[in-house]
């Protein structure tokens, strides 16, 4: 099986550009996570989905950060406008809620860096 | 809130050493708790886990107990290889709390030969 599938991998952007990261969840997990990683901060949960709802963005540090999950298989997080500070690297990750093992898998994550 | 505490590293041992990671952990409710490790370049997987005070996780010679008194969970190894040089985290979750994860900061480890 495949596993939690992101992209891109790397990206590179210029401050003030729009951003926006992708990923496809394990097929059959119903709840989704957004994790950014710095090495100040260390893994920071920005958001998390479950049957495709968005239950608890606390974690989105502010305005120009946003998350969509139209569909079960597909979820996006958009920065607009991208700042220096954005740089980190971003996971999603998918579990079955319910399966009671509290195993995320994660996807191997989207490097990104604002000049 | 829920919390988790990690000692900071890196850590640095010689193949064949023992390996200690310490994890403490404040909770409201009854956590479930969690080992994962990231190598280089991937995200995180889980190592281990246990979800109940006294229960013993293991897997690929590493080990933890829940321990309530002392609301710790220490991660541990007889001997360490090359190959476990990654950064391990200690995670919570709160029983309910649909497998939302708290994470600590991370404690990498660098074996040497």
């Amino acid at each position: 099986d495949a596993g939690v599938i992101q992209s891109p991998r790397h990206e590179v952007t210029e401050m003030g550009q729009e951003v926006t990261l992708r990923c496809k969840p394990i097929s059959g997990h119903n709840s989704l996570f957004w994790y950014r990683q710095t090495m100040m901060r260390g893994l920071e949960l920005l958001i998390y989905f479950n049957n495709n709802v968005p239950i608890d963005d606390s974690g989105m540090p502010e305005d120009r950060f946003s998350a969509k999950m139209p569909n079960a298989s597909f979820s996006t997080l958009k920065i607009q406008p991208s700042e220096p500070r954005d740089s980190a690297v971003y996971f999603c990750a998918s579990v079955l809620t319910g399966a009671n093992t509290g195993e995320l898998f994660f996807g191997e994550g989207s490097r990104l860096t604002v000049l | 809130g829920d919390s988790v505490t990690q000692m900071e590293g890196p850590v640095t041992l010689s193949e064949e050493a023992f390996l200690t990671i310490n994890c403490t952990y404040t909770a409201t409710g009854y956590p479930s708790l969690f080992w994962y490790v990231q190598y280089p370049g991937e995200g995180l997987q889980l190592l281990l886990k246990a979800t109940k005070a006294d229960d013993k996780g293991s897997n690929k010679g590493f080990e933890a107990t829940y321990r309530k008194e002392t609301t710790s969970f220490h991660l541990e190894k007889g001997s360490v290889q090359v190959s476990d040089s990654a950064v391990y985290f200690c995670a919570l979750r709160i029983t309910g709390t649909a497998s939302k994860l708290t994470f600590g900061t991370g404690t990498r480890l660098q074996v040497t030969l």
